[in-house]
């Protein structure tokens, strides 16, 4: 199975400043034309929401203030400028094989 | 207006089975492969497993084959997953999300079911 490791665990941003995540896969996810790797944010009591798909497409509806990075083995999911509603948990997933795995999570504090 | 409807909290006991549902509308219910997810109290995300609703072939995570059934009912529009054997380990609350066609993700989600398995 792929491992997917997120770093960092939790973060606390300032309001206003750059949150920045990182996923790490075991194995690259990526061919020459696409990269099956997405992005979920989860509030608490929430189900997830795709953020990102394909490792940078934005999803209908999302804010321009996120944005994902990367291909092959590692990933980067931006927030900027943090806004209070981006406090959540973000997940990464990949979909190159089965069976899919997400990444640990990252929990997001807004100071 | 996509939307997934899951069933109401389930308390079960332990060595039973449990079945949920995701009532679908919306969309052309057969188009969209229908995932089920995993999420233990404070944790991570698991992938159970997929089914394709218009010929209702599968995908399941080695971990869960023997735990899960995924089925669905084209006419009522609605997937289901049985959880058999249960244990405490099974507690968690438990999720459909339908793959959106070109781009894998999962782009819609049910509101989740709490399943709690105590005698």
């Amino acid at each position: 199975d792929i491992v997917l490791t997120q770093s960092p665990a939790s973060l606390i941003v300032s309001l206003g400043q750059r949150a920045t995540i990182s996923c790490r896969a075991s194995q690259s996810v990526s061919t020459s034309s696409y990269t099956y790797m997405h992005w979920y944010q989860q509030k608490p009591g929430q189900p997830p929401k795709l953020l990102i798909k394909f490792a940078s497409n934005l999803e209908s509806g999302v804010p321009a203030r996120f944005s994902g990075s990367g291909s092959g083995t590692d990933f980067t999911l931006n927030i900027h400028p943090v806004e209070e509603e981006d406090t959540a948990t973000y997940y990464c997933q990949h979909s190159w094989e089965i069976p899919y795995t997400f990444g640990g999570g990252t929990k997001l504090e807004i100071k | 207006e996509v939307q997934l409807q899951q069933s109401g909290p389930e308390l079960v006991k332990p060595g039973t089975s449990v079945k949920i549902s995701c009532k679908t509308s919306g969309y052309t219910f057969t188009k969209n492969t229908m995932h089920w997810v995993k999420q233990s109290h404070g944790k991570s995300l698991e992938w159970i497993g997929g089914i394709n609703p218009n010929n209702g072939d599968t995908n399941y995570n080695q971990q869960f084959k023997g735990k899960a059934t995924l089925t669905v009912d084209k006419s009522s529009t609605t997937a289901y997953m049985e959880l058999r054997s249960l244990t405490s380990e099974d507690s968690a609350v438990y999720y459909c999300a339908r793959e959106d066609r070109y781009d894998d993700a999962m782009d819609y989600w049910g509101q989740g079911t709490s399943v709690t398995v105590s005698s």
